[in-house]
């Protein structure tokens, strides 16, 4: 199926460790985005991508970091710089026609 | 992107068309209405999106009104997995320079009662 794919679902980390945090998708979608989502919260942008090897900052970019080697993949790595991490982490990306963004499952990250 | 205004939260009976209004009165010329609906701990779902016209898909209604100013969602025969959060988001729909980011607010939490 056509989709997006983001792993794990659930991770926990410790403070002062970097996570990684896997989104693929097979959709041929040149843009991709990672946004965060607090409890009862709307969506926030941390990173978006429109092309392979470019990448942007969004809103709330300090404290993580992302890479665009190939079309289909766009990692988030959250890092220890990143004061209040845990929370609900979802890609997306966008297409044609109608350039409509979808969204994968999510990912819940918990600091312990 | 234009900011939207929508209601907390509603309720609807089981099999009952839900109406869902979404005010969005500084949309600009160039910008779509889209609506999504997230599920607890889930990606959010896209389910229609319109510029000035009614569109119909298999989930539901979109009905702008002629000033563009706000539009309503409407699922004809709601079931309980409808219940959800539904976000209206309007954004430009080309493809043009720029973020294209979707700023969602909190949306309308719908709940479907048996």
């Amino acid at each position: 199926d056509g989709g997006i794919t983001q792993s794990p679902k659930y991770l926990f980390r410790k403070e002062g460790q970097n996570v990684t945090l896997s989104c693929e998708q097979n959709l041929n979608h040149d843009a991709m985005y990672w946004y965060r989502q607090d409890p009862g919260q709307g969506l926030r942008l941390i990173y978006y991508s429109q092309i392979v090897n470019d990448f942007q900052k969004g809103d709330i970019a300090e404290g993580y970091s992302v890479s665009r080697e190939k079309k289909e993949s766009f990692p988030l790595t959250v890092t220890s710089a990143q004061k209040n991490p845990t929370a609900f982490y979802l890609c997306a990306s966008r297409g044609v026609p109608g350039n409509t963004i979808y969204f994968g499952e999510g990912s819940w990250l918990t600091v312990v | 992107d234009a900011k939207t205004t929508q209601p907390p939260s509603m309720d609807c009976a089981e099999g009952r068309a839900a109406n869902l209004p979404c005010n969005h009165s500084t949309i600009s010329g160039n910008e779509y209405v889209y609506w999504y609906r997230q599920i607890h701990s889930q990606g959010p779902q896209y389910i229609i999106h319109g510029l000035k016209n009614n569109e119909t898909n298999e989930m539901a209604s979109l009905i702008i009104t002629e000033d563009r100013k706000s539009s309503t969602l409407i699922l004809p025969h709601a079931t309980l997995r409808d219940t959800a959060v539904y976000y209206c988001i309007v954004r430009v729909g080309n493809s043009g320079a720029g973020s294209y980011q979707l700023t969602f607010g909190k949306g309308t939490k719908l709940s479907v009662i048996p």
